[in-house]
């Protein structure tokens, strides 16, 4: 089965900092790989995904995550944080084969300082 | 635009209530999920749908059932709700047939619930 670890519970930047927002992921063939965004009372929001190809992916909103295999990580980064990124963000890792149904970790919380 | 409706949004009632999720989708996908989402924890898939008359439970066992009797709606259901039921309940679908698409999931905006 497959598992993500976000280390960090809460980031905190400057608005006009770059971000980077780690993931590690565990699973024994290459996975799909997500990042997604959560507005205080909302639902999830798709930011990117990697299936596979080019291991720098660019999602919504100005973000990109990196693939690296070598390290089973997929960071999420962003050159410039508006304060309007201030959100819950999560990774999530689906088999590339079976049920497809992807597992989430348990988010990192970023705040942005004006 | 949300293409997924998730209702009541919060909802709060007394222990031992029977109490019914609604969630609802125009996107004609096959998959649903329900997770369920306490802060600071990982998302837990609770059950999911591959189609109509198809449940599964999840990864987190849960005293909720559910049902899909048409594509587009797939409600939960607690019969007894406890104050250890509270929490927030995600509703996702995704298409359902192989490869990468069918595991990106549309979420609703969440129905929060409280037990008292």
């Amino acid at each position: 089965a497959q598992s993500v670890t976000q280390p960090d519970i809460h980031i905190t930047v400057s608005e006009g900092a770059s971000l980077e927002l780690r993931c590690n992921y565990s699973y024994g063939a290459t996975p799909y790989l997500f990042w997604y965004v959560q507005s205080p009372g909302q639902g999830l929001q798709l930011l990117l995904k990697y299936f596979s190809g080019d291991t720098l992916v660019q999602g919504i909103k100005g973000f990109e995550a990196e693939f690296k295999r070598s390290q089973s990580s997929f960071n999420l980064r962003k050159p410039s944080v508006h304060w309007s990124d201030a959100a819950e963000y999560f990774c999530a890792v689906a088999p590339s084969g079976g049920s497809y149904i992807p597992t989430f970790g348990r988010g990192t919380s970023l705040i942005v300082h004006p | 635009e949300a293409d997924i409706y998730q209702t009541p949004r919060y909802l709060v009632i007394g222990t031992g209530k029977k109490i019914t999720l609604e969630c609802s989708q125009t996107m004609g996908h096959d998959k649903m999920y329900w997770y369920q989402q306490d802060p600071g924890m990982e998302l837990h898939l609770i059950h999911y749908s591959y189609g109509v008359n198809s449940t599964e439970k999840g990864d987190l066992s849960s005293e909720s059932t559910v049902s899909r009797i048409r594509t587009e709606h797939f409600p939960l259901t607690l019969e007894s709700a406890r104050p250890s039921h509270t929490s927030q309940y995600l509703c996702a679908s995704s298409r359902g047939q192989g490869g990468p698409g069918a595991n990106v999931l549309t979420f609703g905006a969440g129905s929060r619930l409280t037990v008292l």
